[in-house]
């Protein structure tokens, strides 16, 4: 089993900050990954997939990267809408995901 | 627009079956682009994937949940379903139904509103 390691598991930032998660994997898992926003109460949303590919009708504040065991999450500039827990998602033989980062507006 | 969306009992008694259906409409579960999954979530917990059925019948689990869980596919109806066998609190969660589209690295690119079952007798 692939382990995923996600971290911070919370954060807290102001509107307009650079917010950064990291998310590692236990093994190489080339660019297999995938982030997921998910809003209390809502199914997930894709975000970025393959690493580093924004969604269509993603907003470009969002963007990835990263390739075999570590990588990053970025929200450039964030925003109140933005309140919400973002999930990693590694596909390398069966998919699995990563805790979870829950994030805040200071 | 493609849409998913999961129905079935929302209490299910300890040690009996959980029984779910997902319904796919704005699209033909038939594709050969897509697997078509399970996930869930316990109440204020992460996400689980159980495991994903292929429109041809061929099925994939969590190892986890494998002795316990069956994915089946009716193409005529345009629905996949999820039983899970012998539950227990443990598996009181949000289900959700979602595609797997294959060329995107296996991500999860349309989900159902998740439906809420609980185990309790």
């Amino acid at each position: 089993d692939i382990q995923m390691t996600q971290s911070p598991s919370s954060l807290s930032a102001s509107v307009g900050d650079r917010v950064t998660i990291t998310c590692q994997a236990s093994q190489d898992i080339s660019n297999y990954l995938n982030w997921y926003q998910q809003k209390p109460g809502k199914a997930p949303k894709l975000l970025i997939y393959d690493a580093s590919n924004l969604e269509t009708g993603v907003p470009s504040r969002f963007s990835g990267s990263g390739s075999g065991t570590d990588f990053t999450f970025t929200i450039s500039s964030l925003q109140p809408e933005d309140i919400a827990t973002y999930y990693c998602q590694q596909y390398d033989n069966l998919p699995g995901f990563g805790g979870g980062t829950k994030v805040e507006i200071k | 627009q493609v849409q998913l969306q999961e129905s079935g009992p929302g209490l299910v008694k300890p040690s009996q079956t959980l029984s779910l259906t997902c319904t796919v409409s704005g699209g033909s579960i038939s594709s050969g682009d897509y697997y078509w999954s399970w996930i869930r979530q316990p109440p204020g917990k992460g996400l689980e994937w159980i495991g994903y059925i292929y429109y041809s019948g061929s099925t994939y689990y969590n190892p986890s949940l494998k002795s316990r869980v069956t994915i089946s596919v009716d193409t005529s109806k345009n629905q996949f379903s999820l039983k899970l066998s012998s539950v227990t609190a443990a598996d009181t969660a949000v289900y959700y139904c979602a595609r797997d589209k294959l060329s995107t690295g296996g991500a999860f690119d349309y989900w159902g509103q998740g439906t809420l079952v609980t185990v309790s007798s």
